[in-house]
């Protein structure tokens, strides 16, 4: 399978509650980054997971957690849920953990609407 | 001050028409330039990148980097209607792995 896969597509929450969001990565790729995309924004880099560990991470709070899992898939947590996390969740994958631009792709992303 | 500016927009223009996208930046570390195209209910696909300064030109589109002045372009030639969507600025330092700072976005409507 190629390409990166996120799910669900569309999810709609209370605010306080907790959501998890999925990706599955590119065939070869190790490397996962998670972005928030505010609405009429560009998007912000929450994290990035390199085998399983946490690799960097933009100014989000902790309520932002993620996994990473033996076969590169990744989660995307986040606890507490507040009205301005409504957003669209971009997961992008690629092969290694430094520079490759060219192999960095997106999801269609995860549109969540906290209400 | 964000680290990546870029006009939002809306721009507006009939086909065939030559268009040019900027972004400004602050951090005389980034070394990556990046131009993605978005469009509506997708995740952002890759346009073309440069590596520090100088032109790269790839069919109807040029980037331009000018490190000096910390601005980058993109220009459209001959622009179609398919070239209708939102075009992201993004940037990243060489050492900071995978991590891309983004512009704000500017969304385009080619005219037929």
């Amino acid at each position: 399978e190629t390409g990166v896969t996120q799910s669900p597509t569309h999810l709609i929450k209370t605010r306080g509650q907790q959501v998890t969001l999925r990706c599955s990565s590119q065939s070869g790729h190790n490397t996962v980054s998670w972005y928030q995309q505010a609405l009429g924004q560009g998007p912000q880099f929450i994290f990035q997971y390199y085998r399983e560990e946490e690799n960097g991470r933009g100014n989000f709070p902790p309520r932002f957690s993620g996994l990473q899992f033996p076969n590169y898939s990744s989660e995307l947590n986040v606890n507490a849920l507040e009205l301005d996390d409504s957003a669209l969740y971009l997961c992008a994958s690629s092969p290694s953990i430094t520079g490759d631009v060219n192999g960095y792709t997106f999801g269609s992303g995860t549109r969540l609407t906290v209400v | 001050q964000k680290e990546v500016e870029q006009d939002p927009g809306p721009l507006s223009v009939p086909e065939g028409a030559i268009v040019s996208l900027n972004c400004t930046y602050s951090n005389s570390a980034f070394q990556y330039f990046m131009w993605y195209r978005q469009y509506s209910r997708k995740g952002p696909e890759l346009l073309m990148y440069t590596y520090s300064s100088g032109n790269k030109e790839d069919g109807r589109f040029t980037a331009q980097v000018d490190k000096s002045s910390k601005y980058i372009s993109l220009f459209i030639r001959d622009s179609q209607p398919s070239d209708s969507a939102t075009y992201l600025c993004a940037m990243s330092r060489v050492n900071t792995g995978n991590q891309f700072y983004f512009g704000t976005g500017t969304s385009l409507t080619v005219i037929p």
